[in-house]
């Protein structure tokens, strides 16, 4: 039972190139996450969904992109990555109703040079 | 604005000797709060879910609180493989279950 899969688990990018992170589940989850992770920050929600082909924009939404086009996987992208996009970002999912809390995965660590 | 804040930002403490992490929340109608752990280059592992002042909760060492203001997780003994950062978060909205996170509380468990 794998959980929650993310993949890369590490990547240096220039200023300026674009990639996609990608979030699997194998628990049948409707609802997925991506957050961000940076010192003294905390975790902020950068967009998540609520089901198949649904997304919206969470705390800090500027300069990724997302999609949901099946179940089980929840893409972010990066069109043109800037410096300030170095961070941990995580996936994470959950059911509904709520009060189970999320799973999360380990995490990307994305560093822009 | 929606804000949990977590105290102390750092914490040790000797193998055996109890404390208490704090994390208050300054929400609009709270529906859940929740506690996390997580090591070093892992994501967040989920602890606890608490919906109401005055429920607690416990797994092995550890006990989750809530009061109308703020959450305490309750560390009772512990031992070195507790050492962990600890995360609160809130949520007002169960239709999304988007979490508003605190910046944790890092405890070391010295042997």
């Amino acid at each position: 039972n794998a959980g929650v899969t993310q993949t890369p688990k590490f990547r240096v990018l220039k200023t300026g190139q674009s990639m996609t992170l990608l979030c699997a589940q194998d628990m049948n989850h409707e609802y997925m996450y991506w957050y961000r992770q940076d010192p003294g920050m905390g975790l902020r929600l950068i967009h998540y969904s609520v089901g198949e082909g649904t997304t919206a924009k969470g705390e800090v939404p500027d300069g990724y992109n997302v999609s949901r086009l099946k179940k089980q996987n929840f893409l972010l992208g990066l069109e043109s990555a800037a410096p300030s996009q170095t961070s941990v970002y995580f996936c994470a999912s959950s059911y509904s109703p709520p009060g189970a809390g999320y799973t999360f995965g380990s995490g990307t660590r994305l560093t822009v040079v | 604005e929606d804000q949990v804040t977590q105290s102390p930002e750092a914490l040790r403490l000797q193998e055996g000797e109890s404390s208490s992490l704090n994390c208050s929340y300054t929400v609009s109608g709270l529906r859940g709060l929740f506690w996390y752990r997580q090591d070093p280059g892992k994501g967040p592992e989920f602890l606890f879910t608490l919906y109401s002042a005055g429920e607690e909760k416990e797994k092995e060492r550890l006990k989750a609180t809530l009061t109308k203001k703020e959450s305490f997780l309750h560390i009772t003994a512990p031992k070195p493989e507790d050492s962990a950062t600890y995360l609160c978060a809130a949520t007002v909205n169960f239709g999304n279950e988007k979490l508003t996170f605190g910046t944790g509380t890092r405890l070391t468990i010295i042997p």
